[in-house]
C-alpha cells in the first residue's frame, strides 16, 4: 500500500546531541511537511518542500533543518536539541491540491 | 490569513449515541478543502472526511458526516453510531486550493478530545 513510513517510532537523544529523523513515501507526492506536535495540541508546521525548493516557516528556530535528497525521502535534522525541542515529529505529503496523507510520527525524547 | 477554530476542548458520547464536535473558520477564499483528521492515542493522524468547498452537497462517510455551512464558515462533524474505536482527538483543518507559497498548507484546529463511554 502506498504509505508515508517514518523512521524511528521513538527516539532517545542526548541533551546537545545532533539527532536526524526520517520519513519516506510511496505515494509519488511533490510536496512534503515537517510538523512538531506536543501534547495536546495541534501540530505546528516547521517547513515543506514543493519538490525541491524548500520553505522555511518564519518562527522554526535555526536548530531545526531538513533535507529532501529525492521524492521519496525527507530528513529532519535537530543540530542541537533542548529540552523544549522533545515532540512528536510528523511527516506528511501531498500533492499541490487536496488532503494530506500522514506518516505514524517519530516520538522524540531529550535526555 | 485564514483561521479555523474548535471551541469545544473536550466532548463525551455515549456509546451507539450521536455526537456533534463543531468547527468555524475565517476565509476570504471562495475556493478551499476543510478536513477532518482523527489522531488516536498512538497518534497517527488519519483522515476522517474532506470536504470542497465548491460541493454544496454534504460529504458522508459511513458513520461520519459534515454539515457544512458556506455562508456561516462553519463545518461541523456528526459521528453516528459511535463506538468505542472513535475515541481520539479530533483537528478541524482548512486547506487553500490555491497552491503557492505557504498558501497551500494545512491549518489546524486545537482539536477536541473525544471519550466514548460504554
Amino acid at each position: 500500500d502506498a504509505m508515508v513510513i517514518q523512521n524511528p517510532r521513538y527516539q532517545v537523544t542526548q541533551f546537545g546531541k545532533p539527532v536526524t529523523l526520517s520519513c519516506s513515501q510511496t505515494l509519488n507526492h511533490n510536496v512534503m511537511y515537517w510538523y512538531q506536535q506536543k501534547s495536546s495540541q495541534a501540530p505546528k508546521l516547521l517547513f515543506h518542500y514543493y519538490d525541491k525548493d524548500f520553505n522555511n516557516e518564519a518562527d522554526t528556530p535555526d536548530n531545526f533543518q531538513s533535507r529532501r535528497p529525492n521524492t521519496s525521502f525527507c530528513f529532519l535534522d535537530i543540530r542541537s536539541p533542548g529540552l523544549g525541542d522533545a515532540a512528536m515529529y510528523l511527516c506528511a505529503t501531498s500533492r499541490e491540491v487536496g488532503g494530506y496523507t500522514f506518516g505514524s510520527g517519530t516520538r522524540l525524547t531529550v535526555v | 490569513a485564514q483561521t479555523v477554530t474548535q471551541s469545544q476542548p473536550e466532548m463525551s458520547v455515549q456509546e451507539a449515541e450521536t455526537v456533534t464536535l463543531s468547527c468555524t473558520y475565517d476565509t476570504s477564499e471562495s475556493d478551499y478543502y476543510l478536513f477532518w483528521y482523527k489522531q488516536p492515542p498512538s497518534r497517527q493522524m488519519i483522515l476522517v472526511i474532506r470536504q470542497e468547498a465548491y460541493k454544496q452537497q454534504n460529504a458522508t462517510e459511513n458513520r461520519f458526516s459534515v454539515n457544512f455551512q458556506k455562508a456561516a464558515k462553519s463545518f461541523s462533524l456528526k459521528i453516528s453510531d459511535s463506538q468505542l474505536g472513535d475515541a481520539a482527538m479530533y483537528f478541524c483543518a482548512y486547506r487553500s486550493a490555491n497552491y503557492g507559497g505557504s498558501q497551500g498548507n494545512l491549518i489546524f484546529g486545537k482539536g477536541t478530545k473525544l471519550s466514548v463511554k460504554p
